[in-house]
């Protein structure tokens, strides 16, 4: 069925520093693919999305590109920031139905 | 705008026994879906509601149910709880019609440990 592999973690950077968090899928059809964050002590929100190949999500410096060639979505940002520590999801919906798929998470730390 | 409220926040049972979580989308939302999130496992979709009627169900075995009011709140009951079902469950409100866009908004989940 479809799914997603994102890199395990954990990752620590010191600020400024560029992220890549990596993302695959594997899926039938055309799915729509999300970055979800969970900042500590608190819920999963929606960072960014794409719905079709080539399209470019991007939200508060981080983007991530619908690559169907390679089935991928990296999530990347330029500089990050202490703030931006919190475990990110890749996610999943399939085309056909409502059933997100989400990936196993990457806890990314920032150190000052 | 309210978020999408869990309740209880934390609760403790043991085996054998049943639990009852509520979730209370945000105002408006008529889809809502729930998550089990464990270390092991990730997260991983338990049902999606929209109108009072199940749409989608993941691969849970029949201990878990869920029901949706008419007002949209949702409610997820475990029966003869086991260990492995310690975990925190995750409640997600879309304010989307026949397909969700994808788009959910969690709560903050109900943490349930079994002893």
């Amino acid at each position: 069925g479809d799914s997603v592999t994102q890199m395990e973690g954990p990752v620590t950077l010191s600020e400024e520093a560029f992220l890549t968090i990596n993302c695959t899928y594997t899926a039938t059809g055309y799915p729509s693919l999300f970055w979800y964050v969970q900042y500590p002590g608190e819920g999963l929100q929606l960072l960014l999305k794409a719905t079709k190949a080539d399209d470019k999500g991007s939200n508060k410096g981080f983007e991530a590109t619908y690559r169907k060639e390679t089935t991928s979505f990296h999530l990347e940002k330029g500089s990050v920031q202490v703030s931006d520590s919190a475990v990110y999801f890749c996610a999943l919906k399939p085309y056909n139905n409502n059933d997100m798929r989400f990936g196993a998470g990457t806890r990314l730390t920032v150190k000052p | 705008k309210a978020g999408v409220t869990q309740t209880p926040r934390y609760l403790i049972k043991t085996r054998g026994q049943q639990v009852t979580l509520s979730c209370s989308p945000i105002s408006g939302h008529r889809s809502v879906s729930w998550y089990q999130q464990t270390p092991g496992q990730g997260l991983q979709f338990l049902f999606e509601y929209f109108s009072e009627t199940q749409r989608n169900k993941g691969n849970f075995p029949g201990r878990f149910s869920g029901r949706q009011f008419s007002n949209s709140r949702s409610e997820m009951n475990v029966s003869t709880l086991e260990l492995g079902d310690s975990a925190l469950y995750l409640c997600a409100s879309s304010p989307s019609g026949r397909m969700n866009t994808g788009e959910l908004f969690f709560g903050e989940g109900s943490r349930l440990t079994v002893l």
